[in-house]
């Protein structure tokens, strides 16, 4: 019950697309959705986190998608740019708990081409 | 107000070596985070500490891992005897409080063993 399953591994998006990540946890407990971004050589720095009691959040081009009941929350970045290449982590864990107890998908690997 | 510093950035090590990875929490933040990424995977969480304590280590190896935070200096990640499965990117947070939502992470350590 403690698993982040994040998809797809990697993903290619022309400059204005939109890239869609998705991610599936188990325990129903959780209450607390942030997505990572992390640029290569850096560390994760949190860009966008969303809680149960809304559907979605949205902060500029970066849009988070929560379904309660499927257990499943997505990341959509509209108009995607070439300076959004990066690896995105979903995490889940409880709302104002430890940060070691947020559970961290493998990742998703995004390179937007020109 | 500097970020999290980590240091060195990368290391090498020949087998059998110890490894010392340091950490510097931003200013007034007494909780800190070390992580582990090894390629292709998320992020696992390996120990929390305040000053002078260490709260949870539900992820750190049984073996020759151990890790400190104390009254004065940065928090220390020690690895004995280093094996080459340890070679990854280490990464440690800060955080004011014990919250997830109020956490930084460093540029992270990587780690090789040779």
């Amino acid at each position: 019950q403690q698993q982040v399953k994040q998809s797809p591994q990697s993903l290619i998006v022309q400059k204005g697309g939109i890239s869609i990540i998705n991610c599936a946890y188990e325990n129903t407990a959780f209450d607390y959705f942030p997505w990572y971004q992390q640029f290569p050589g850096k560390g994760p720095a949190l860009l966008i986190a969303i809680r149960p009691d809304v559907s979605e959040k949205k902060e500029g081009r970066f849009t988070i998608s929560f379904n309660k009941s499927a257990k499943q929350f997505s990341l959509h970045i509209m108009d995607s740019q070439p300076g959004d290449s990066a690896t995105y982590f979903c995490a889940a864990g409880h709302y104002g708990g430890s940060q070691g107890n947020l559970i961290f998908g493998k990742g998703t690997k995004l390179s937007v081409k020109p | 107000n500097a970020g999290v510093m980590q240091n060195p950035r990368h290391l090498v090590r020949r087998r059998g070596q110890e490894a010392r990875l340091r950490c510097s929490p931003m200013k007034g933040h007494s909780h800190v985070y070390w992580y582990r990424q090894l390629p292709e995977e998320g992020l696992k969480f390996m120990v929390y500490l305040q000053k002078e304590n260490i709260i949870d280590e539900s992820g750190m190896p049984k073996e020759r891992f151990s890790a400190e935070f104390p009254k004065e200096g940065p928090s220390i990640l020690r690895i004995q005897q280093v094996v080459r499965g340890d070679s990854a990117a280490y990464f440690c947070a800060s955080s004011p409080q014990s919250t997830n939502t109020e956490a930084f992470f460093g540029q992270g350590t990587r780690l090789t063993v040779v």
